[in-house]
């Protein structure tokens, strides 16, 4: 039974660039999450995705946008990178059975990014 | 402010001792879930508990137990007889329904060192 699998594991950009993380799900999940986590800090919730919408937001700016695909994949891109992108990014998913059922979250290895 | 605080950032304890580790939430809303994860050096952030709002029975599995108080806002977790493998940073985390979807909130972490 296939985890959370998320790439690329590393990643060295430069300011300005744009990125692209990937992420599939958990085999059974069609809900996909996205968090930044700074060093030693807990992770800050980017947005959610669930039948290919993005269902909610935090308090990340509109350089921060995703995707999801009709296989539940998804995928996270930020543009016009800035030093302090720099972080872990972990994707999240969970099976969505019901509104205000807020099932377990299962998460990937995460994707380092470095911005130098 | 913050939605989840835990206000231990580091602990130390020597194997075999028992150990809390504090959870402080805020939340306007009536239903709500609480989480802990686990965080090894590994990165892979890994579920523990869910507890949703109404549920104000305390757990025990194995080593591990939680206390949900509503009146004091807490979801406290002791380990007891604790052991090096447990050595992680642990979040405790506070998911809130909406009409599209949840919201995340994650604390920042407390980092419990094992001693042998």
């Amino acid at each position: 039974d296939a985890g959370v699998t998320q790439s690329p594991t590393h990643l060295i950009k430069t300011r300005g660039q744009q990125v692209t993380l990937r992420c599939s799900p958990k085999s059974g999940h069609d809900t996909v999450s996205w968090y930044q986590q700074a060093l030693g800090q807990g992770p800050q919730f980017i947005f959610q995705y669930y039948e290919e919408e993005e269902r909610q937001r935090g308090n990340f700016p509109d350089r921060f946008s995703g995707h999801q695909f009709p296989n539940y994949s998804s995928e996270l891109n930020v543009n016009a990178l800035l030093l302090g992108d720099s972080a872990l990014y972990l994707c999240a998913s969970s099976l969505y059975v019901g509104q205000g059922n807020n099932q377990p979250q299962h998460f990937g290895d995460g994707t380092r990014l470095s911005i130098l | 402010a913050q939605k989840v605080t835990q206000a231990q950032t580091e602990i130390s304890v020597v194997e075999k001792e028992d150990v809390t580790l504090d959870c402080v939430y805020e939340t306007r809303d009536t239903t709500y879930y609480l989480f802990w994860y686990k965080q090894p050096p590994s990165g892979e952030l890994v579920f523990l508990i869910r507890r949703n709002s109404f549920d104000e029975q305390n757990e025990i599995s194995g080593r591990y137990s939680w206390n949900f108080q509503k009146s004091t806002s807490s979801f406290n977790f002791t380990i007891t007889a604790s052991q090096v493998v447990d050595s992680a940073v642990y979040f405790c985390a506070l998911s809130e329904a909406r009409d599209t979807g949840n919201q995340f909130y994650f604390g920042t972490g407390t980092s419990l060192t094992v001693i042998p």
